[in-house]
């Protein structure tokens, strides 16, 4: 079993829409849940963090996590094309390591 | 506050040549991150450091990839040998706590190819 996985893209959504990314994680043991968009040929950029049980919004972007199901996502809301880039799950498992999920491509069209 | 940086930005070697990244974390950040990321796929933990110390170097190939991190700041890590699937790009990050709940951040990254 991988230790973060995510939903598996590409996702493709219209400018305007909501924009609904998955992650789930191995270890029950996990504190610390984050969330990076990684344009093409850029280094990852952390854009939400969330610690505890509940919504966390920021701006367009809110963060629900489930410590229950472990279980996390991320909801882009009026996408815009600007939106249009690769989304990383990360997760601190017990030992303070951080892991990445595979990444989820997101496309808005215009 | 000066970001993470990382040198050089490109390299182009053989296979079974050796090559070394350099990295240089945000002040004050105690623990630090190298990720290897091979097209397509998300950031692969190679080595975690707190301070001087090894967190982590679970997945990290050591009969060739070796790391350090003097005096608890800047960090190399090295290939020797490297192999055609090294060809990667390869990610220092830095965060500031000890404890889980902080947030880490990525330097330009390094894009190795292997020919």
């Amino acid at each position: 079993q991988k230790e973060v996985e995510q939903n598996s893209g590409p996702l493709s959504v219209p400018e305007g829409a909501i924009a609904s990314l998955n992650c789930t994680y191995s270890d029950r043991g996990s504190q610390s849940f984050f969330w990076y968009r990684q344009y093409s040929g850029k280094s990852p950029e952390l854009i939400m963090s969330i610690y505890s049980n509940g919504d966390k919004e920021d701006g367009r972007f809110t963060a629900q996590l489930n410590k229950a199901s472990q279980y996390v996502s991320l909801l882009i809301r009026d996408s815009q094309p600007s939106d249009s880039a690769t989304y990383l799950c990360a997760v601190t498992m017990g030992d303070y390591k951080l892991s990445f999920g595979a990444g989820t491509t997101v496309t808005v069209r215009a | 506050e000066a970001g993470v940086a990382q040198s050089p930005r490109y390299k182009i070697i053989e296979k079974r040549q050796s090559v070394a990244f350099w990295c240089n974390p945000i002040s004050g950040h105690a623990t630090l991150y190298w990720y290897q990321q091979i097209l397509g796929q998300g950031p692969k933990l190679l080595i975690q450091f707190q301070n001087n110390g090894v967190v982590d170097d679970s997945q990290l190939p050591k009969d060739r990839f070796s790391a350090e991190r003097l005096k608890g700041v800047d960090s190399t890590l090295k290939i020797q040998p490297a192999k055609l699937e090294d060809s990667a790009v390869y990610l220092c990050a830095s965060s500031s706590g000890q404890g889980a709940n902080t947030e880490a951040f990525f330097g330009q990254g390094t894009r190795l190819t292997v020919v």
